[in-house]
């Protein structure tokens, strides 16, 4: 699984867009490009999938350039509630069987009023 | 509705002493997945089950075991609890297609003293 790198931690105020950058330079092929939130005191939740261009869906939007090898988060006008742990994750789960999604450190995201 | 159940939110046992966390998915889900987190050092996956029966070491399996008799149930076992074995153990369920959506339990906050 291609090892990723995102910032430890980020601060935003309510009502700004976040953006989180993670960065995989060895990202595969087949590999998909996946991010999950995590709040305190809960299991992570998937937010957002995908593989190239920009994909959107009620809670975010991924931005990923041609070349893959890095992807960027984006959560638009956000408020106290976002505040949590974002990770970023790559890797192919086209096999049927033996393979798990590794989780990093993660963005830890902090909103204030 | 989707739905991971562990059966403890907070555990305290002594040194030594065998622990069982009991995972259980009402989703029909073939993989299932045991992960620690510790402040500083995000999740990390400790085993997982691609079927019933079988099983995979994750990245730190040492001092755990697990078991998968029935589809629906993951159990991680602490042969001999340990200090250092103190920590959120979270279990997630995934299907067996090509997806990276992954459903997680509450956790379980271990404590061994």
């Amino acid at each position: 699984l291609a090892k990723t790198t995102q910032p430890i931690s980020m601060d935003s105020y309510e009502g700004q867009e976040v953006n989180i950058t993670c960065s995989h330079n060895n990202i595969a092929t087949n590999d998909y490009i996946t991010w999950y939130q995590q709040f305190p005191s809960q299991g992570p939740r998937f937010i957002i999938q995908g593989y190239k261009t920009k994909v959107t869906n009620e809670v975010a939007s991924l931005f990923i350039p041609a070349d893959r090898k890095s992807s960027t988060l984006s959560l638009p006008r956000v408020s106290l509630s976002d505040t949590a742990v974002y990770y970023c994750l790559v890797g192919d789960m086209s096999q049927q069987a033996g393979t798990a999604l590794i989780f990093g450190k993660g963005t830890t995201l902090s909103v204030s009023s | 509705d989707v739905k991971v159940t562990q059966s403890s939110r907070y555990l305290v046992k002594r040194t030594g002493e065998k622990v069982f966390l009991e995972c259980v998915q009402d989703m029909d889900h073939e993989n299932m997945f045991w992960y620690r987190q510790d402040p500083g050092l995000g999740l990390r996956l400790i085993y997982f089950s691609y079927d019933v029966k079988m099983k995979e070491k994750g990245d730190i399996p040492e001092g755990y075991s697990v078991s998968r008799e029935k589809k629906e149930r993951f159990s991680l076992i602490l042969e001999s609890a340990s200090t250092n074995q103190t920590s959120m153990y979270l279990c997630a369920s995934r299907t067996g297609g090509r997806t990276y959506e992954q459903y997680f339990g509450p956790g379980t906050r271990l404590t061994v003293t």
